[in-house]
């Protein structure tokens, strides 16, 4: 089955600061990437996703990308602010098989130092 | 847009006891699914459903747990004689038929004591 690996674990940056969180897939079959953010208390919300026939997608200051050929991707956040505090996870989507379930990573707590 | 909902949002109970959370999804989403997640750690898949027909159960999902989804709409998550670890967060979701983005609800809190 799929394994995504994420990291940081954790990441703690100043506000107006920059912030990468990287992902690492093992299913080829894989073709499908979003991104949840998830508040405490609340359940994960999605803020970014892309598919494996773009290698970059942004969203103002939200950017994620894709290298299929080395199954990584990444979230990056420019010009943070202490509301992006939150716990980001990554996650995948086969094309065959299991076509529903996504695969999570471990989640990066993301602090932003006001 | 009402989005996914969950009910209760917390549960405590104890050891043995029996308890049912509830589900409501987007409406015209015809897939549901339940995770469950643990402090510190993503969301993992329990099961999944496309209308009324439970697809897939994940070995996660021990004979103590059992989910429906009766009538295509909602649906419903029971665990039997709960145990210490079965404290988790559970997480439904919901998607359309191209199975693309999964609304997450807030998810039900439970403690077993």
């Amino acid at each position: 089955g799929e394994n995504v690996e994420q990291h940081p674990s954790t990441l703690s940056v100043q506000e107006g600061d920059s912030a990468v969180i990287k992902c690492t897939y093992s299913d080829s079959a894989s073709n499908y990437f979003p991104w949840y953010k998830q508040e405490l208390g609340k359940g994960p919300q999605l803020i970014i996703d892309i598919r494996s026939n773009v290698g970059e997608k942004k969203d103002q200051r939200i950017a994620v990308t894709l290298n299929k050929t080395a199954k990584h991707f990444s979230l990056h956040i420019t010009e943070t602010q202490p509301e992006d505090s939150a716990v980001y996870f990554c996650a995948a989507l086969p094309t065959r098989g299991s076509n529903y379930k996504l695969t999570f990573g471990k989640g990066t707590l993301l602090t932003v130092n006001p | 847009d009402t989005g996914v909902s969950q009910d209760p949002r917390h549960k405590i109970t104890k050891r043995g006891q029996n308890v049912t959370f509830r589900c409501d999804p987007i409406s015209e989403h015809n897939r549901l699914y339940w995770y469950r997640q643990t402090l510190g750690q993503g969301p993992e898949f329990l099961t999944y459903f496309q209308n009324e027909a439970q697809l897939e159960k994940s070995r996660l999902l021990s004979d103590r747990f059992s989910a429906e989804r009766p009538k295509g709409s909602f649906s419903t998550l029971e665990i039997q004689r709960t145990e210490q670890g079965d404290s988790a967060m559970y997480l439904c979701a919901s998607s359309s038929w191209t199975g693309g983005v999964a609304a997450f609800g807030p998810g039900t809190r439970l403690t077993v004591t």
